[in-house]
């Protein structure tokens, strides 16, 4: 089946704990993304990549890192999380011109 | 700055009559236009597109339609359904659908009663 897969679902940490969140897709998409969603901010994009070891900001990129070594795998890194960062976070992949397919999503509590 | 806005957050309809979701953009550069719908606790899913070289693009019960000089387009559902009730998200790029940086409005909540 194809698909995005996010892991974990669920996450709660503290501020300052590094940690990561990661994405694979199965259909040997090109592009990845990483979006939050925020309630009234709807999705917003934070890091991107058109192929294996290209990587560019989204319109919010502060305190997150991302890389992209292999073309199926796209982790999102948050070296010192902060509350400020506690969200909905989906990642997302597609072939260049076509739309986009959707994790389910991983939810993120920074205390 | 917004550069794609959908200003109505929520929008309630009867069963089998039609939904119209609104959305506005700023950037006249955007030439691909595209509508996501998204149930609780999963990830949005594709839905619609329309290209800036069509004012009109259908599929099914769906139909998007892209008003240029007003930088408008309008998701309509004819007719709805009460599985319809979603988030319904606008979203543009100015790559030609490749998506480098695809913008999203901050979505619509539909809900269908029966």
């Amino acid at each position: 089946e194809a698909q995005v897969t996010q892991n974990p679902r669920y996450l709660i940490t503290v501020t300052g704990k590094k940690l990561t969140v990661t994405c694979s897709q199965n259909m040997n998409h090109e592009y990845m993304s990483w979006y939050r969603q925020d309630p009234g901010l709807g999705l917003r994009q934070i890091y991107y990549s058109m192929n294996v070891e290209v990587t560019d900001k989204g319109d919010v990129p502060e305190g997150y890192k991302v890389s992209r070594k292999e073309k199926r795998n796209f982790p999102l890194i948050l070296e010192s999380p902060s509350p400020n960062q506690t969200s909905l976070y989906f990642c997302a992949s597609s072939f260049r011109g076509s739309p986009l397919h959707f994790g389910n999503g991983t939810r993120l509590t920074v205390t | 700055d917004q550069q794609v806005k959908q200003n109505s957050p929520s929008l309630s309809v009867q069963e089998g009559r039609i939904s119209i979701l609104n959305c506005d953009y700023t950037n006249s550069m955007f030439d691909y236009f595209l509508w996501y719908k998204k149930y609780p606790a999963e990830g949005p899913t594709f839905l619609i597109s329309i290209s800036s070289i069509k004012d009109k693009n259908e599929d099914g019960r769906f139909t998007v339609f892209l008003n240029k000089s007003a930088k408008h387009l309008s998701l309509h559902i004819v007719p709805s359904q009460p599985g319809d009730s979603a988030v319904y998200f606008c979203a543009a790029s100015d790559y030609g659908g490749s998506q480098g940086n695809l913008i999203f409005g901050k979505g619509t909540k539909l809900s269908v009663k029966p």
